[in-house]
């Protein structure tokens, strides 16, 4: 069975700081998909990141950077210069490729992010 | 560009009542739809999924069904609402080949059951 963690429940810094996201998934896949969700206040879910288990490139977009491991199985992602508009929740999740990937997502429980002014 | 559409956003509904969510998909054919819940403090479940009319996969047994009468048309439903269906309710549409297998939620329902 599919997993994924995400230890942090709830992160609290100061704005212009720094921060990372957790995720640890489990799976028998060799084949799969890593993804980031932002879900802001408004509560809809917005897609940030996709990453394929054969990908191990770090990357880079603007402030977000991801740092997949596949050694540790994990796939943190890295806010730099936090800003009040990051503030959200931030979903990990974990998709198979059996069945044609048609099976839904499997997400972490959330990290409450708080980017205080 | 594609678009996904659900209503109501928000929804009171006393015990035993029925419950029927609707979602639609613009500018795209054949898409895979979803339909997850998120209670309080907790992540998102996925309850059920289709790949076609017809066709619906159950995650999770419970007091919900789903239906795909047109291509791009989802409804979740209850005949009799329970006060644990309470949530936050996300449909969502993905396609392998075209997006990737990356799923795209509209703005969701919010289900309180008194």
């Amino acid at each position: 069975a599919q997993k994924v963690t995400q230890a942090q429940t709830e992160i609290s810094v100061v704005e212009k700081e720094d921060v990372t996201l957790d995720c640890v998934y489990e799976t028998r896949d060799t084949t799969y998909y890593l993804f980031w969700y932002k879900q802001p206040p408004s509560g809809e879910l917005v897609f940030l990141i996709r990453r394929n288990s054969f990908d191990e490139q770090n990357e880079i977009s603007g402030r977000y950077s991801w740092n997949f491991q596949k050694s540790t199985s994990s796939f943190n992602f890295t806010i730099t210069a936090s800003q009040v508009v990051d503030s959200a929740v931030y979903f990990c999740a974990l998709s198979d490729v059996s069945g044609g990937g048609a099976d839904g997502l499997t997400f972490g429980k959330g990290t409450h992010l708080i980017i205080q002014p | 560009s594609q678009t996904i559409h659900q209503w109501p956003a928000t929804l009171v509904q006393p015990v035993g009542s029925p419950l029927s969510l609707e979602c639609t998909v613009e500018g795209t054919s054949n898409p895979n739809l979803y339909w997850y819940r998120q209670a309080a403090g907790r992540g998102l479940q996925l309850l059920f999924y289709s790949v076609g009319i017809g066709q619906i996969s159950s995650e999770v047994p419970q007091n919900l069904s789903a239906s795909r009468p047109q291509d791009r048309q989802f409804i979740l439903s209850s005949k009799k609402l329970l006060l644990s269906d309470s949530g936050f309710y996300l449909c969502a549409w993905g396609r392998q080949a075209l997006a990737k297998n990356i799923q795209y939620f509209g703005a969701g329902t919010r289900l309180s059951v008194l």
